[in-house]
């Protein structure tokens, strides 16, 4: 059965912690990774991953794709209050569906 | 549209009242998904659209739960006889429809059955 497993569940860091967020997957023919950002309702994408070892970045974010250990890790770096929410990671599996990880919460403190 | 548009924002409603959810996916993308988010949990797949095909309805929980798409673009979830362990988020999306593209969620409909 196709999965997807995140960690930790949730987190709790201060202003300017660095944070790493974890996400394996367990899926048949794979495709592609994404990761989205959950404040209040709509999920917002940020990253999406299809080969290894190349590393997608914007501003503070930075995500990277490791398809032979069939992981992927987001970090945050300088965390900022505007920063907390649910991390949200998805795989495809060569068909059109969208396996969803549970999410790990983000607290950041001021 | 711009992005993915669904109604009503919020819905509160009688236990056994039926209710109708809509989504307006971005225009041109040919792929729709309905996805449920309970609350702390993480989004449980409801039903696939794509063009002309049949949907995949493998992921409605019970036949109490239908969804449509007219014409290709808009798509309504009509819930029947609701429950409350209905209350949740509803969550709709559009892609390309491409295999592995990305996929954009609309603000969602929070339903509360009472």
């Amino acid at each position: 059965e196709d999965k997807v497993v995140q960690s930790p569940l949730s987190l709790v860091v201060h202003e300017g912690d660095t944070v790493t967020l974890n996400c394996s997957y367990e899926v048949t023919n794979f495709r592609s990774l994404l990761w989205y950002k959950q404040e209040k309702k709509a999920p917002t994408f940020l990253f999406m991953l299809t080969s290894s070892g190349i590393e997608k970045k914007s501003g503070r974010l930075s995500s990277i794709l490791d398809k032979k250990e069939l992981f992927s890790i987001l970090n945050i770096t300088a965390t900022q209050t505007g920063d907390s929410a649910v991390y949200l990671c998805a795989v495809t599996s060569g068909t059109y569906k969208y396996i969803f990880g549970t999410g790990t919460r983000l607290k950041v403190l001021a | 549209g711009a992005g993915v548009s669904q109604s009503p924002s919020n819905k509160v409603t009688e236990k056994g009242k039926d209710v109708e959810l809509r989504c307006d996916p971005i225009s041109g993308h040919t792929a729709l998904y309905w996805y449920r988010q309970s609350l702390g949990q993480g989004l449980e797949f409801l039903i696939y659209f794509q063009g002309n095909s049949a949907p995949d309805k493998s992921g409605l929980p019970s036949d109490r739960f239908s969804a449509e798409r007219t014409g290709g673009s808009v798509s309504t979830l009509t819930i029947q006889r609701t429950q409350q362990e209905d209350s949740a988020v509803y969550l709709c999306a559009s892609s390309t429809g491409t295999v592995g593209n990305t996929i954009y969620f609309g603000e969602g409909s929070w339903l509360t059955v009472v």
